[in-house]
Order: structure tokens, then C-alpha cells, then sequence
């Protein structure tokens, strides 16, 4: 089946620790994105990416960075600059970056213990 | 700054009673509507859209939307609710101000239908 995948689905980490978390898409989209999720906020753009070896900061960018270095690939990390790292994010796709659908991965629930 | 309100964070229905979910947008131009849908457990999906044409569009699950561009207005419906429409619904616009896709979201209403 065609998706997009996350993992981990829960991460903990302790104050001060970077963390990654992946996101995998085997639906041949150009574009890939990273949303936080919080709740009472909505959806808020981390990063974008349009094509691979490209990539836009969102609107909440800082402490948060990421790579694609192939096309079906789009990590975040989540570093200790990021000042309240605890969320759920999610990771999303698009064929491009027109106005189409967006398709979402299951999320991953990220806690800063 | 453009924004999307969602009015109502939470909703509680009854089953069959009818649904009206609100959302209006700043943004002066031309723009793109999405409704999405968060069941328990599962990953957001779209319920409906709008690009341009008729005002009124129908989605999945018997779910409607009218675009009323005076009030920049996108309000969800849905005439008779079942207990499996329990989700959280967002709201999602996109200005065609770019060549790239950029949607803001509200902040999501929790509907819970209760049998």
C-alpha cells in the first residue's frame, strides 16, 4: 500500500538530547513537509521540502532541522535549542507543491521528560 | 497576517442531529479550501475541497462545505451525524499567492456524537 510512514510513533528524551524522527513516503511525491501539531493551535509549518536536496523553512523553523537527500525521505530533528520540543508531529506529502492534497503520515508523539 | 478560525473547539452532538462546523479566513485573495479529518487513532485525511466552481462541494461520509467568498466563509456540514463522525476536524486554506503549497490550518474542532 502507498503512504506515508513515521516512526517512532511515541519518543522520549531528556532534556538537552536531539532526536530524530523519520518520515518515509513510497508514493513518488516531489514534496514533503513537517507540521507540529499542538493542541488548541492547529497545524504549524516546521519545514518544506519542494524536490530533493531542497528544502524551506515554516513558520516555526527554529530549533528544528532536516535533510532529503533522497526523494522518498524527509527527516526532522529535533534539537536542544528547540525550547518546548514536546508535540506531536506529522509529517505530510504532495505531488507537488501546487494547490493539491496533502497525504499525512500517522504522527509521531514526541515527550521531553 | 493571514489566519484561519475555526469557531468552536468542541462539539457535542447527539446521533442524527445536524452538523455546522465554522471557518472563516483572512486573507483577501484568490484561495483554496480543504477541510481535513482526524479519526481516533488514525492519520488526517481530506474530507473535501474546494478550488474554484461551484460554491458547494460534497466530500466523503455524506460531508458538504459552501464557500461563500463575501464572507470568507468555508462552514462544513453535514445533515445527520453519526456516532463514527467522532473526530476532529481542521479547517485548512491556501492563498494562491505562491508557487508553493503553503496551507494554514485552524485550529481544529473536536466533535464527539454521542448514540
Amino acid at each position: 500500500d502507498g503512504g506515508i510512514t513515521q516512526s517512532p510513533k511515541y519518543l522520549f528524551r531528556k532534556e538537552g538530547q536531539n532526536v530524530t524522527l523519520s518520515c518515509e513516503q513510497n508514493l513518488n511525491h516531489d514534496a514533503m513537509y513537517w507540521y507540529r501539531q499542538d493542541p488548541g493551535q492547529g497545524l504549524r509549518l516546521i519545514y518544506y521540502s519542494q524536490i530533493v536536496n531542497d528544502f524551506q523553512k515554516g513558520d516555526i523553523a527554529e530549533g528544528y532541522s532536516v535533510s532529503r537527500e533522497k526523494k522518498e525521505s524527509f527527516p526532522l530533528t529535533v534539537t536542544s535549542a528547540q525550547k518546548n520540543p514536546t508535540a506531536f508531529y506529522l509529517c505530510a506529502s504532495s505531488i507537488d507543491t501546487g494547490p493539491v492534497e496533502l497525504f499525512f503520515g500517522e504522527g509521531s508523539r514526541l515527550t521531553v521528560l | 497576517a493571514q489566519s484561519v478560525s475555526q469557531h468552536n473547539h468542541h462539539v457535542i452532538l447527539s446521533e442524527a442531529a445536524s452538523l455546522e462546523l465554522g471557518c472563516n479566513y483572512s486573507y483577501g485573495g484568490t484561495v483554496n479550501l480543504f477541510w481535513y479529518v482526524q479519526y481516533p487513532g488514525q492519520h488526517l485525511q481530506l474530507l473535501l475541497k474546494y478550488f474554484s466552481g461551484d460554491p458547494l462541494v460534497k466530500g466523503i461520509k455524506g460531508f458538504e462545505a459552501e464557500f461563500i467568498k463575501s464572507k470568507f466563509s468555508f462552514n462544513l456540514r453535514k445533515p445527520s451525524v453519526q456516532w463514527s463522525d467522532t473526530a476532529e476536524y481542521f479547517c485548512a486554506v491556501l492563498p494562491f499567492s505562491g508557487g508553493y503549497n503553503k496551507l494554514i490550518f485552524g485550529a481544529g474542532t473536536r466533535l464527539a456524537v454521542h448514540p
